[in-house]
């Protein structure tokens, strides 16, 4: 069984639209993540979220929004999208919040914005 | 701030080689946790190790051995007789016990190709 799963792999939309991913993890873990990779392969932070509290990367634009409807799940909607938005967008679960714990992560999906 | 540089964008070598990835952080925090993950072609992302700032110990985990030393801020991880199968990108991770939200900073990267 997959630990971390996002659907879906590919997601192609055009400028303007609003979109969202989901993202799953059956390990039990209390604390879940969303990260973006450039097209450069460069990693960044955009969101962290345990229990209700959600901890925000400052650059993030207020476009995106995370939302959790259980301790197992952890969606992301973007609304008005532009094409920098094109990425690789990775869920990660971790067992908790604080900063030894190693996070697990999901296979990805590829936004391409057209 | 956290910070954590890859100065290697890119090795290639030849398989049975020996290769070694430098990693190199920046933290102020004195208690601190340090990663390995590796990202193959098919995308994924997969832990490899991590090292908390209070234990120095080398580590080595069959081809694998990793380089913890404070006094330099360095997390290296060397490969030994390399395979095909290890070429992928390789990104080293750095998370502080005072980060709320345990976020990660990644490095840039590092691309190792194994040729046969």
């Amino acid at each position: 069984d997959t630990a971390v799963s996002q659907t879906p792999k590919y997601l192609v939309t055009q400028m303007g639209n609003d979109k969202s991913i989901k993202c799953e993890q059956n390990l039990g873990h209390d604390t879940m993540y969303w990260y973006k990779q450039d097209s450069k392969k460069f990693l960044k932070i955009m969101f962290s979220y345990n229990n209700k509290e959600l901890i925000i990367n400052e650059t993030v634009p207020n476009r995106f929004s995370p939302k959790s409807p259980d301790k197992a799940h952890l969606n992301l909607h973007i609304n008005s999208l532009e094409l920098g938005d094109s990425a690789v967008y990775f869920c990660a679960s971790s067992q908790g919040w604080g900063g030894s714990y190693e996070q697990y992560f999901g296979p990805g999906t590829r936004l391409t914005v057209t | 701030a956290q910070k954590v540089t890859q100065a290697q964008t890119e090795i290639s070598v030849v398989e049975k080689e020996d290769v070694t990835l430098d990693c190199v952080y920046e933290t102020r925090d004195t208690t601190y946790y340090l990663f390995w993950y590796k990202q193959p072609p098919s995308g994924e992302l997969v832990f490899l190790i991590r090292r908390n700032s209070f234990d120095e110990q080398n580590e080595i985990s069959g081809r694998y051995s990793w380089n913890f030393q404070k006094s330099t801020s360095s997390f290296n991880f060397t490969i030994t007789a390399s395979q095909v199968v290890d070429s992928a990108v390789y990104f080293c991770a750095l998370s502080e016990r005072g980060n709320a939200g345990n976020m990660l900073t990644f490095g840039g990267g590092t691309r190792l190709m194994v040729k046969p």
